[in-house]
């Protein structure tokens, strides 16, 4: 059975470092991409990037590029997203997400339960 | 913001059908094949149909999706209570070379 478990809820302050996780089990962690989702709140889905654990390649949205980093440990199968200085408006729910690719195209077949992040002064 | 256009909201009484049109261009649904998401209230999005029309195990039938040109939709056919929920449509966008999400439609069971 495939699984996603991420960290849980952060509450920063503006200008912390932060890093939250997606532990994966259940299938071949370095042969499928593997991203991640932001949903502020009260607001739609964005994408925001995904990383290829097997080389670690990775592929920003190009409203993220330069403000997360995308990483991922293949010895435990587990991704990250992390920030170098928070601001306010990174205040969202965070999900992870399988994002399976074949000839059909792009998939995210499997979600975390989501990391919820709180940043205020 | 979004490059997928989806209505705000759609509703219906129990055991109608409710379409959910989600509109794109050339370098999104024109090119690549359309996943839908269902998101309950206060969970994490699911994967309810992928590649245009293909229903994940588990997934009723009264749930269907078809695709043409740069448009796609999503019908709930014999709506009940349960399926009050978020959807989202999502393709894979050459020219910005990322997954894009709908605007998202909130469908209310009357």
């Amino acid at each position: 059975e495939v699984q996603l478990v991420q960290s849980g809820a952060e509450v920063k302050k503006p200008g912390e470092s932060l890093r939250i996780s997606c532990e994966t089990s259940g299938y071949s962690f370095s042969s499928e991409w593997i991203g991640w989702v932001r949903q502020m709140p009260g607001k739609g889905l964005e994408w925001m990037g995904i990383i290829y654990p097997g080389d670690s390649d990775t592929r920003y949205s190009p409203s993220f590029q330069g403000q997360v980093t995308i990483s991922a440990d293949k010895s435990i199968s587990t991704a990250y997203l992390q920030w170098s200085s928070l601001k306010a408006s990174d205040t969202a729910m965070y999900y992870c997400a399988r994002q399976y690719y074949d000839s059909s195209g792009h998939t995210l077949d499997y979600w975390g339960q989501g990391t919820l992040v709180t940043v205020s002064s | 913001q979004s490059v997928l256009t989806q209505p705000p909201s759609a509703s219906g009484t129990p055991g109608q059908r409710v379409t959910i049109s989600c509109s794109g261009s050339s370098s999104n649904i024109g090119s690549n094949t359309v996943n839908w998401y269902q998101q309950l209230p206060g969970t994490a999005p699911k994967l309810l149909i992928s590649s245009n029309n293909q229903r994940p195990s588990g997934v009723p039938d009264r749930f269907s999706g078809s695709k043409s040109g740069t448009s796609a939709s999503l019908a709930i056919s014999g709506l009940q209570s349960e399926d009050e929920a978020d959807y989202y449509c999502a393709a894979w966008d050459d020219s910005l070379n990322g997954y894009v999400f709908g605007t998202g439609t909130k469908v209310t069971v009357l």
